[in-house]
């Protein structure tokens, strides 16, 4: 299995602020990459696809990039409602696994 | 506006089947283009994806849940089904119902969820 290490865990910022969390996996996976914020309670929601394309809808605050190994998602100043958990996701390769989860939440 | 939606029981006994069902509206559970998934979530943990399967009835399971795991769709209700069979607490989680494109067309994400439906393992 392909496995997904999210840093940092937990990221203190406030609103305005430009954040980056980091993916990396333990083995190429191309661009095969997406990105999902999750709020309590709720099914977590599509932010971003095959690394760095924005879904419908998202913001453009949203952002991602990177190609192999490390990726990043960046929000480029944070809204009081980006406060909340951030998946990535690999699809490279079945078994489709996620990294642990990182909470945004606000200094 | 394509809606997927889970139900079944919410509290399993220990070494018991777990049954759930999605119901997909808005679309057809038969498109070339769409693959259907499980995903589970244990309370305040990260997201573990089950299996997927295609509308031929084609699976792809997790190799950690294979032995236990059995998906299947019914093209006529537009539905599909998970079954995990001997269930233990660590069981017990939120299963959502998902689907992604087709990995030919550059899929393997998940744009569609259900709401998710919390099951609880005990006795």
């Amino acid at each position: 299995d392909i496995q997904m290490t999210q840093s940092p865990s937990t990221l203190s910022a406030s609103v305005g602020d430009r954040v980056t969390i980091t993916c990396r996996a333990s083995q190429s996976i191309s661009s095969w990459l997406a990105w999902y914020q999750q709020k309590p309670g709720k099914a977590p929601k599509l932010l971003i696809y095959k690394a760095s394309s924005l879904e419908s809808g998202v913001p453009s605050r949203f952002s991602g990039s990177g190609s192999g190994t490390e990726f990043t998602l960046t929000i480029s100043s944070l809204q009081p409602d980006d406060f909340t958990i951030y998946f990535c996701q690999q699809y490279d390769n079945y078994p489709y696994t996620f990294g642990q989860g990182t909470k945004l939440q606000i200094k | 506006q394509l809606q997927l939606q889970e139900s079944g029981p919410g509290l399993v006994k220990p070494s018991e089947t777990l049954s759930l069902t999605c119901t997909v509206s808005g679309g057809s559970i038969s498109s070339s283009s769409s693959y259907w998934d499980w995903i589970r979530q244990p309370p305040g943990k990260g997201l573990e994806w089950i299996g997927s399967i295609y509308h031929s009835g084609s699976t792809s399971y997790n190799p950690s849940l294979k032995s236990r795991v059995t998906i299947s769709v019914d093209t006529s209700k537009n539905q599909l089904s998970l079954k995990l069979s001997s269930v233990t607490a660590a069981d017990a989680a939120v299963f959502y119902c998902a689907r992604h494109m087709s990995p030919s067309l550059g899929g393997g994400y998940f744009d569609y969820w259900g709401q998710g439906t919390l099951v609880t393992v005990s006795s």
